[in-house]
């Protein structure tokens, strides 16, 4: 089976920096997603990770310790559009099928 | 080209009624899952359909959830004898291939269940 925590909720100021981490326990690791949900909207596709290491988009980023069950996503120069959920997602060691956290619902503040 | 889309956006019904959910998934996709968000919640998977194989039904939560899949492509999932605890949004999202490609999310249908 699969276990995620992330934080439920944070709150950062526009312009800022803010990271959510994502642990996780897994029988069989096939890589992690991150997913953004605005409020109402379905989930769209941030990153995915299955090495160690940063990898960098743009404003976002997103890092992967494996032997440490540890994500983060870094949100640089936030924007009050940046408010949303951030669901780490990780598919399952033998059918791939996805299970989520809960999200970390990230409000962005003037 | 065309996203993956869901149908009706909004349904509210009776309790004891039965639903209809339909997702139409990008066009050549294979895998198509579903899921049922509760508000605030995080996403609860109910079932997975792979080309032509059997589906993976290990997330229904209960016999009166069914979805099929005609064709290998639109997805019904049905909700008999809808009770109020299956009020939720049921989202949709579609898959190139299996396991690590990137799922499309449909807009989802927000079930309220009176």
């Amino acid at each position: 089976g699969q276990n995620i925590d992330q934080p439920t909720e944070m709150t950062a100021t526009e312009g800022a920096i803010v990271q959510i981490n994502c642990t996780y326990q897994t029988s069989g690791f096939n890589g992690l997603f991150w997913y953004q949900q605005h409020a109402g909207e379905a989930p769209t596709f941030l990153s995915y990770n299955v090495l160690d290491g940063l990898e960098e988009k743009g404003r976002f980023s997103s890092f992967l310790s494996r032997s440490k069950g540890y994500s983060y996503l870094l949100l640089k120069e936030l924007q009050m559009k940046d408010s949303a959920s951030y669901l780490c997602a990780l598919p399952s060691g033998g059918s791939y099928i996805p299970t989520f956290g809960r999200g970390t619902s990230l409000i962005v503040h003037p | 080209g065309a996203g993956v889309s869901q149908s009706p956006s909004n349904k509210v019904t009776e309790k004891g009624k039965d639903v209809e959910l339909r997702c139409d998934p990008i066009s050549g996709h294979t895998a198509l899952y579903w899921y049922r968000q509760s508000l605030g919640q995080g996403l609860e998977f109910l079932i997975y359909f792979q080309g032509n194989s059997a589906p993976d039904k290990s997330g229904l939560p209960s016999d009166r959830f069914s979805a099929e899949r005609t064709g290998g492509s639109v997805s019904t999932l049905t909700i008999q004898r809808t009770q109020q605890e299956d009020s939720a949004v049921y989202l949709c999202a579609s898959q190139d291939r299996v396991g690590t490609d990137t799922q499309y999310f449909g807009p989802g249908t927000r079930l309220t269940v009176l």
